[in-house]
């Protein structure tokens, strides 16, 4: 089975341009999360959807950030307009509720704002 | 709010040797899941173990177990015959239980792991 998809792997751009990135959940999971991985901040959720639901989206850093799961095998998040201080890596992860409350993650993706 | 805290950035063991790693945290639930997540260079991030907070029995997975002690909230790691491959960063995070809300992993800061040949 194919794991949690993410792309790009890595995504460079400069401030102020827009940014998205994508992720494929595992097939029959219906929750998604996504974390931001920093060496200041270590991981932090961003904002999980339940049913292709938003159910919590306090840690989103500022209106500069939003996320959609238009169905159950698509998400994006989106920075638009991106600043230096976002690079990080961004992780997605998916679970099932028959998943004994694990957390799959994706191989994530490498943002650099130059 | 949950915190979770390692205490060690970095360690290292010899290979084949025995190698643990410290996690506490700060909860006042009762009904919680603990786990440890290992991020290789690759920088994917793969789970090691879980534990449920209300199971007495500390849980194992082929050479890695756990040692978890709810009253002290302590929950470190013990990885048995050391490979090259444990190489990673370790992730100690919790998750709370009993609502939608609580499908939320807190990590701890991570503790960097080198097993030397």
């Amino acid at each position: 089975d194919a794991g949690v998809i993410q792309s790009p792997r890595h995504e460079v751009t400069e401030m102020g341009q827009e940014v998205t990135l994508r992720c494929k959940p595992i097939s029959g999971h219906n929750s998604l999360f996504w974390y931001r991985q920093t060496m200041m901040r270590g991981l932090e959720l961003l904002i999980y959807f339940n049913n292709n639901v938003p159910i919590d989206d306090s840690g989103m850093p500022e209106d500069r950030f939003s996320a959609k799961m238009p169905n159950a095998s698509f998400s994006t998040l989106k920075i638009q307009p991106s600043e230096p201080r976002d690079s990080a890596v961004y992780f997605c992860a998916s679970r099932s509720p028959a998943s004994g409350r694990i957390q799959y993650f994706g191989p994530g993706t490498r943002l650099t704002v130059l | 709010a949950q915190t979770v805290t390692q205490s060690q950035p970095e360690m290292s063991v010899q290979e084949a040797e025995t190698v643990t790693l410290s996690c506490t945290y700060d909860t006042s639930e009762s009904n919680y899941y603990l786990f440890w997540y290992k991020q290789p260079p690759s920088r994917q991030m793969i789970l090691v173990i879980r534990q449920e907070a209300y199971k007495q029995q500390n849980a194992t997975e082929n050479r890695f177990s756990v040692n978890f002690q709810k009253a002290a909230k302590s929950f470190s790691l013990k990885i048995s015959d050391s490979q090259l491959g444990d190489t990673a960063m370790y992730f100690c995070a919790f998750m709370k239980t009993g609502d939608n809300a609580g499908n939320m992993l807190t990590f701890g800061g991570g503790t960097r792991l080198m097993v030397k040949p």
